[in-house]
């Protein structure tokens, strides 16, 4: 069973807005990673957050992370075309269980 | 550098016929993994390999071998393939100083 569950499964948004994706986990964790997967490809990584940090930025990303409610969330601010992807929450480093993906579609 | 590699790109293959996905990487990590993605899925851990000489069952390894031939190259192995393995396998490497898993670009298969 996935550990993981994004949330919302797709989201359309316009070039320059905001978009929010969250992901639930289930059991406690070292540290939470964000990957992006372009279509047809592979899985690239994007951020990661460690179990003692609440929030992290990187460029126009900003992770948070509430290990009270087992929950984390992904923004990505003045987003572009080249945004379009999925997006993967995972966590576990050793073993990386992956959540179901948010598809994210970027319209210029 | 080239990183994770994967062959072949794609492969169709007919119920009971066997084939190996091979995958080798050149960042001199001691970690791989094979995982396969299903359309709308995440992926799920067939098998990982710790170290040269280890392999380790993941969340989904019925119907499938693998070989860690040396510290560069995790191969995938099905022996009788079945229509429920048609999927996309990607290959993934770690180091040991690092969470971060770096990926192929994967290898489509489709068994009829």
């Amino acid at each position: 069973s996935q550990q993981g569950e994004e949330d919302p499964q797709a989201l359309s948004i316009q070039e320059g807005e905001n978009a929010t994706m969250n992901c639930s986990y289930k059991t406690s964790i070292n540290n939470l990673q964000w990957y992006r997967q372009n279509s047809g490809r592979g899985l690239v990584h994007l951020i990661l957050i460690r179990s003692n940090e609440r929030e992290k930025h990187s460029g126009r990303l900003r992770v948070t992370l509430d290990t009270s409610k087992k929950s984390s969330s992904l923004l990505i601010t003045a987003s572009r075309a080249a945004d379009t992807a999925s997006y993967f929450c995972a966590t576990d480093p050793f073993k990386l269980i992956f959540g179901t993906g948010t598809r994210l579609q970027v319209f210029p | 550098n080239a990183g994770v590699t994967q062959t072949p790109k794609f492969q169709v293959l007919k119920t009971g016929q066997s084939m190996t996905l091979q995958c080798a990487q050149d960042m001199n990590h001691n970690s791989m993994y094979w995982y396969r993605q299903d359309p709308g899925m995440g992926l799920r851990l067939i098998y990982y390999s710790a170290s040269e000489g280890t392999t380790d069952k993941g969340e989904v390894p019925n119907g499938y071998n693998v070989s860690r031939l040396n510290k560069r190259e995790f191969s995938l192995r099905l022996e009788s393939a079945a229509p429920s393995q048609t999927s996309v396998y990607f290959c993934a490497s770690r180091p040991n100083y690092q969470e971060t898993q770096y990926f192929g670009p994967g290898t489509r298969l489709l068994v009829l």
